[in-house]
């Protein structure tokens, strides 16, 4: 069992639905991340969250809006989404301050119709 | 995050061959990491690098972290049919801030 979770594994939604994604980490560890993955494109960094707090936001559109209510729950709520944003998002864990690796999850492959 | 080149982008190997990936940067960076991801999956960490010239091994995978801190390279010796995958180099700058490559996708050939 890998040490971060992500829920659900795979996710349909139309452009007017609501839903979200969840991460849990085991690893002790005080930062968390989301990145979204599409084909042939090097990760992209979302939001970064240290000690709970949002330490990075990289221009993501405010229908992406992630929340962490301690340093082992991630979430990314989604809404009014495009089809272009259709892609794996993953979430990863690190020790910040440290040049720990980041651990990831298994993603969450998310189609929007 | 910076730009790093990644190569090749894609590549075939033959069963028992030693093959070599590479990734480049125009900026320096403090740390180089390896992973591989299967489909499906996330991706998992195979190699971290966190010195200038510091060589790693993990099992048939080798790893080196360019001399110049601009550069980095992964060897996988006599591949086997479950090296396929996605492997990802990454780097991270004085910042923390940590840039990936695109991917090189690996398949054996039958």
């Amino acid at each position: 069992e890998t040490g971060v979770t992500q829920t659900p594994r795979h996710l349909v939604m139309g452009m007017t639905n609501k839903k979200s994604l969840k991460c849990e980490q085991h690893l002790g560890h005080n930062a968390m991340y989301w990145y979204k993955q599409s084909a042939k494109k090097p990760l992209e960094l979302m939001f970064v969250y240290s000690l709970e707090e949002r330490v990075e936001n990289n221009s993501v559109p405010s229908r992406f809006s992630p929340e962490c209510p301690n340093s082992s729950h991630l979430f990314l709520h989604l809404h009014t989404l495009q089809p272009e944003d259709s892609a794996l998002y993953l979430c990863a864990s690190r020790d910040p301050g440290t040049q720990g690796p980041l651990h990831f999850g298994n993603g969450t492959r998310l189609t929007v119709t | 995050g910076q730009q790093l080149n990644q190569s090749p982008q894609s590549m075939f190997i033959q069963e028992g061959e030693d093959v070599s990936m590479n990734c480049t940067s125009s900026s320096i960076f403090n740390t180089w990491l390896w992973y591989k991801q299967d489909p499906g999956e996330g991706p998992v960490l195979l190699i971290a690098l966190y010195k200038a010239g510091e060589l790693t091994s993990n099992g048939r995978l080798t790893a080196q972290f360019g001399i110049t801190r601009k550069d980095s390279f992964l060897n996988i010796s006599a591949s086997i049919p479950s090296d396929v995958g996605i492997y990802f180099c990454a780097g991270r700058s004085s910042d923390y801030k940590l840039s990936f490559g695109a991917g090189t996708t690996v398949t054996v050939r039958a």
